[in-house]
């Protein structure tokens, strides 16, 4: 059983169009984010939201928007998307933020051409 | 806000010799220290982890060492194998808060 998982796997798409990324957790975790991985590696923390209310917002642009519908659901809808928002993006879930270990997703690679 | 530095950026070892990876953190109320491992296509995976009222911790050929003192914590992988070549990275954290990632480590276990 997959403890996080997320679809699409992979996603290549156009400047200017918009995508969501679906992310589910089976864990029970209250806490879940969203990172972004760019070509380097570097693990860039985007959103994290606990029993569905939103508690970090790092600086990102207004086009990406997270949306948890329940605590084991978080989405990532990105608007207008950008060549620069090509990357891995990976969901993480964990039962307390800061002192448990987190769990990821298998990541989306998504290109934009 | 906290940051953690990692060295060093790439590493390659000959299969069986060990290898070490450092970070240092800036906030001394960070008390949660993990080490998650990256293989190709995948998400990251703990490994070990190490609270700050501890100061080493094993588990097999895996050995996280924390000095708080100094604000720094490392791993150690002994005997190492071609399985362990992968990406590794280092995390700093305390209650509430976020994990501060460091940039990882690239490490090839040559056979």
């Amino acid at each position: 059983d997959t403890a996080v998982s997320q679809t699409p796997k992979y996603l290549v798409t156009q400047m200017g169009n918009d995508k969501s990324i679906k992310c589910e957790q089976n864990l029970g975790h209250d806490t879940m984010y969203w990172y972004k991985q760019d070509s380097k590696k570097f693990l860039k923390i985007m959103f994290s939201y606990n029993n569905k209310e939103l508690i970090i917002n790092e600086t990102v642009p207004n086009r990406f928007s997270p949306k948890s519908p329940d605590k084991a659901h978080l989405n990532l809808h990105i608007n207008s998307l950008e060549l620069g928002d090509s990357a891995v993006y990976f969901c993480a879930s964990s039962q307390r933020t800061g002192v448990d270990e987190q769990y990821f997703g298998p990541g989306t690679r998504l290109t934009v051409t | 806000g906290e940051n953690v530095e990692q060295h060093p950026s790439t590493l390659s070892v000959q299969e069986g010799d060990s290898a070490v990876i450092k970070c240092t953190y800036s906030d001394s109320a960070s008390n949660y220290f993990p080490w998650y491992k990256q293989e190709l296509g995948k998400g990251p995976q703990l490994i070990i982890d190490i609270r700050s009222n501890v100061g080493e911790k094993k588990d097999q050929r895996i050995a996280v060492t924390l000095n708080k003192t100094a604000k720094h914590f490392s791993l150690h992988i002994t005997e190492t194998q071609p399985e362990d070549s992968a990406v590794y990275f280092c995390a700093a954290s305390m209650p509430g808060n976020q994990f501060y990632f460091g940039t990882g480590t690239s490490l090839t276990v040559i056979p």
